[in-house]
């Protein structure tokens, strides 16, 4: 079992939507959880973090964390096509100093 | 400012050459990382330094090898690489082993 999953996708949204990224884990140890969105052909780049039970907000983003499900998701409100890109969901793992991905979600936002 | 820097932006070398990765940050940050990335795959982690000391190596070939000259600096060594080893390689820094910060990252090609 891969210590953080997430469908590969392409997950595909129309324009203005709300996208839906999910994401599972295995280290029940693990506290603090991750999302980076990288361009094709760039680097990743974080975008929330969030490190207790409940949803976190900013701007059009939500990061929600689930510990006894072991579950984390990123929603994007109102999608737009700029916000194509693959995601990644990351955790820290194996005693704190270990930051390990998931294989990441490509999406598409239709126009 | 949650500015890495990376040099250079791209490097073409053959298997019998020696070159070096640079990476610079100036948030104060105290951990440095050097990944590797493969097309459509995660970055996987090679080196983490913590307050200049090498804390974790994960396995790499020795023809990798990384320096922290100080708390703003990490290179990247390469020697007698093989063309398995063109990917993209990142730099990242964080306080604390929390959120980490990527440089643009140089896209590496052996011939």
């Amino acid at each position: 079992q891969k210590e953080v999953e997430q469908n590969s996708g392409p997950l595909s949204v129309p324009e203005g939507a709300i996208a839906s990224l999910n994401c599972t884990y295995s280290d029940r140890g693990s506290q603090s959880f991750f999302w980076y969105r990288q361009y094709s052909g760039k680097s990743p780049e974080l975008i929330m973090f969030i490190y207790s039970n409940g949803d976190k907000e900013d701007g059009r983003f939500t990061a929600q964390l689930n510990k006894a499900s072991q579950y984390v998701s990123l929603l994007i409100r109102d999608s737009q096509p700029s916000d194509s890109a693959t995601y990644l969901c990351a955790a820290i793992t194996g005693g704190g100093n270990k930051l390990t991905f998931g294989t990441g979600t490509q999406l598409k936002v239709e126009l | 400012d949650t500015e890495v820097t990376q040099t250079p932006k791209h490097l073409v070398m053959g298997m019998t050459n020696k070159k070096s990765l640079k990476c610079e940050q100036h948030m104060g940050h105290r951990a440095m990382y050097w990944y590797k990335q493969k097309a459509k795959k995660p970055p996987e982690l090679m080196f983490v330094y913590s307050y200049e000391k090498l804390s974790i190596n994960e396995s790499v070939p020795s023809r990798f090898s990384p320096e922290c000259p100080n708390s703003s600096l990490l290179n990247l060594h390469l020697h007698a690489l093989q063309p398995e080893d063109s990917a993209l390689y990142l730099c990242a820094s964080s306080q604390d082993h929390y959120e980490q910060y990527f440089g643009p990252g140089t896209r590496l090609t052996v011939t």
